[in-house]
């Protein structure tokens, strides 16, 4: 099965921190995600990366950053954290694209951060 | 106009019914469709997973694609408890959601025993 962990399940930070969040999974998977869920907004996709020191901007880069030093460890980072950052943050990571059926991406269990 | 419509709900039916879910989309290009399942307070899970238009079944699951109406759907059938939760659909055009996967904002399910 695949794994895909996240390094804390709640985080309460202040206003202006640097927070880090960490995302690693143990399927050997070329493409990881971070998404950010919010009621009403559903999940919205904030960056991506297709291999190690790359990286996409998806739907909603501002305010946030990314790091990818190994394939399986895939870092957001909130440079100087604000109120309206608070969410559940969701990590996830598939196969490169090939087409197959059971290629799709598998999610970890979130991260809901508030940021105080 | 939003790319993925689903009905937010709450659906509530009685235990042992059949569920109907739906979205509709107005991206040409998707090709790949899911269907995940969320509990509350943890990560969405891959229910169902399909290319193109057409019909996939796992076990009370049946997943439908209708690519000429842009609309999918999820049944359920012999709903129970345990089924209860938010079931997000999401599509992509490219396998393995590799630009990323686009959600409809879920329909939260209740099944009531």
């Amino acid at each position: 099965d695949v794994k895909v962990t996240q390094s804390s399940r709640y985080l309460v930070k202040r206003t202006g921190e640097k927070v880090f969040l960490e995302c690693v999974q143990d399927m050997d998977h070329e493409n990881m995600f971070w998404y950010r869920q919010d009621p009403g907004l559903g999940l919205r996709l904030i960056y991506f990366s297709y291999d190690v020191k790359m990286k996409e901007k998806g739907d909603i880069p501002e305010g946030y950053s990314v790091s990818r030093e190994k394939k399986e460890r895939f870092s957001l980072i909130l440079e100087s954290a604000s109120t309206n950052q608070t969410s559940m943050y969701l990590c996830a990571s598939s196969l490169w694209s090939s087409g197959r059926a059971t290629d799709t991406q598998y999610f970890g269990p979130g991260t809901r951060l508030t940021v105080l | 106009q939003k790319e993925v419509e689903q009905d937010p709900g709450p659906l509530s039916v009685p235990e042992g019914a059949i569920v109907s879910l739906n979205c509709t989309y107005s991206n040409s290009a998707f090709q790949y469709f899911m269907w995940y399942r969320q509990y509350s307070r943890k990560g969405p899970e891959l229910l169902m997973y399909t290319y193109s238009s057409g019909n996939k079944e796992d076990g009370r699951f049946t997943a439908q694609v209708d690519k000429s109406s842009k609309y999918i759907s999820l049944f359920i059938r012999d709903s129970q408890p345990s089924d209860s939760a938010t079931y997000l659909c999401a599509m992509s055009a490219r396998g393995g959601g590799a630009d990323g996967l686009t959600f409809g904002k879920g329909t939260h399910l209740i099944i009531q025993p």
